[in-house]
């Protein structure tokens, strides 16, 4: 069982938008930024988004991220086949000094 | 290039031992806090253990406490993971990753490809 709950899995046809959920608690969200990492199947991680909102260099502006109190979002807009991918938000716990990850969401384009 | 590499997984015994290698490359990696995330087969990330710059802290999540060993020799540029006492339950792909931080915010970039470890008899 995650700490941070996701959706398990989402469909969505080429150039539709999807939103991807993410719930924590006091402990990870209350104060700390959230996370989101995509894997794409048989590869590491990869960063998506940092610190809520922030894109890595090379992250298409399509991908955005944000996060209200302990609800996160990360949204997709224009879906490209190469976006089928698990999805996964993370955020500090402080009671743990380390990382906690939603369940991770398999994002299927149809 | 930020490159992580890592080694030493494979097939071992429960109760047996495995040492993980994690070789970084193309960043001053005395001045990162590392470290060692998981995948158990078709499962989601767990996060393993984290260290400091200078190997002073350590933390671990609790199914690994008095088992794992994380730990870093910054001349080597390279982290380890010492494993004892194995479990079929900590079979996954084991992943070093470089910790970036902007306080409050902290988050993992870059990953390394992994390495497999299987506990099975």
């Amino acid at each position: 069982q995650s700490v941070l709950t996701q959706p398990p899995s989402a469909s969505v046809t080429p150039g539709q938008r999807v939103t991807i959920s993410c719930s924590g608690s006091r402990s990870n969200f209350g104060r700390n930024p959230v996370n989101w990492y995509q894997q794409i199947p048989g590869t590491a991680p990869k960063l998506l988004i940092y610190s809520n909102n922030e894109r890595p260099s090379g992250v298409p502006d399509r991908f955005s991220g944000s996060k209200s109190g302990t609800s996160a979002s990360l949204a997709i807009s224009g879906l490209q086949s190469e976006d089928e991918a698990d999805y996964y938000c993370a955020a500090w716990d402080d009671s743990l000094n380390g990382p906690v990850f939603g369940g991770g969401t398999k994002l299927t384009v149809l | 290039e930020v490159q992580l590499v890592e080694s030493g997984g494979g097939l071992v015994q429960p109760g047996g031992s495995l040492r993980l290698s994690c070789a970084a490359s193309g960043f001053t990696f005395i001045s990162h806090w590392m470290s060692w995330v998981r995948q158990a087969p078709g499962k989601g990330l767990e996060w393993v253990a984290n260290i400091n710059q200078d190997g002073s802290e350590k933390y671990y999540v609790d199914s690994v406490k008095g088992r794992f060993t994380i730990s870093r020799d910054n001349a080597k540029n390279s982290l380890y993971l010492q494993m004892n006492s194995l479990r079929a339950e900590d079979t996954a792909v084991y992943y070093c990753a470089t910790v970036r931080t902007v306080t409050p915010s902290a988050w993992f970039d870059p990953w390394g490809q992994g390495t497999l470890v299987t506990v099975s008899s």
